[in-house]
């Protein structure tokens, strides 16, 4: 397996627009979850899934911070409009829940967003 | 609230030398205990982890760590560094029963001299 794939690994925008953060998880993991990590504030949870449905989406910052999981490969996180103070390093990570809680999850390589 | 506190924001070795990275949890319960590897430019890496039974755990690349429940400490050690160590290592406790959620110390930067 290829492992949890990120694209684009770093993405460079202007503030107001649109940034489009795209996650595809390992093969047959059933949670998906999108961090955040600054030197501020270290690694945040900001969103996760379970069968493709958000569970808790509790860390995301603000409105203009969205998420989807179409289907069980493909995962977004959108932020429209963006601003300088989203600059942070973006993972996604998957994990299989199975009968066991707490398994290991699997990050991707992360996409570094920067906002100008 | 659960929390992870890893009160070493740097650590320098030199090369060889035997190293230790302490975390230290609050959670109400018997904890899930995780120590992830993040190099330069990379994702995590899992090093090992603690649900239960023996209180000493081995990992990958020569880790291990011991759950230490009367001082709420999962410490990280390794008894000889080697300078592809140099890396930050993050410290998570697994949250609330009932969720997959972890909580993330703040990391520790590891330097290792030569």
């Amino acid at each position: 397996d290829a492992g949890v794939i990120q694209s684009p690994r770093h993405e460079v925008t202007e503030m107001g627009q649109e940034v489009t953060l795209r996650c595809k998880p390992i093969s047959g993991h059933d949670y998906l979850f999108w961090y955040r990590q600054t030197m501020m504030r270290g690694l945040e949870l900001l969103i996760y899934f379970n069968n493709n449905v958000p569970i808790d989406d509790s860390g995301m910052p603000e409105d203009r911070f969205s998420a989807k999981m179409p289907n069980a490969s493909f995962s977004t996180l959108k932020i429209q409009p963006s601003e300088p103070r989203d600059s942070a390093v973006y993972f996604c990570a998957s994990s299989f829940g199975g009968a066991l809680s707490y398994n290991e999850q699997f990050f991707g390589p992360g996409t570094r967003l920067t906002v100008l | 609230a659960q929390s992870v506190t890893q009160p070493d924001i740097h650590i320098t070795v030199s090369e060889g030398a035997s190293l230790e990275l302490r975390c230290n949890y609050s959670y109400g319960a018997t904890p899930y205990l995780f120590w992830y590897v993040q190099s330069p430019g990379q994702g995590l890496q899992l090093l090992l982890k603690y649900f239960s039974g023996d209180t000493l755990v081995q990992g990958i690349k020569g880790f291990e760590a011991e759950f230490k429940r009367s001082q709420s400490s999962f410490n990280l050690r390794k008894p000889s560094v080697h300078w592809s160590d140099a890396a930050e290592y993050f410290c998570a406790v697994g949250g609330p029963s009932g969720t997959y959620k972890y909580i993330f110390g703040t990391g520790t930067r590891l330097k290792v001299l030569a």
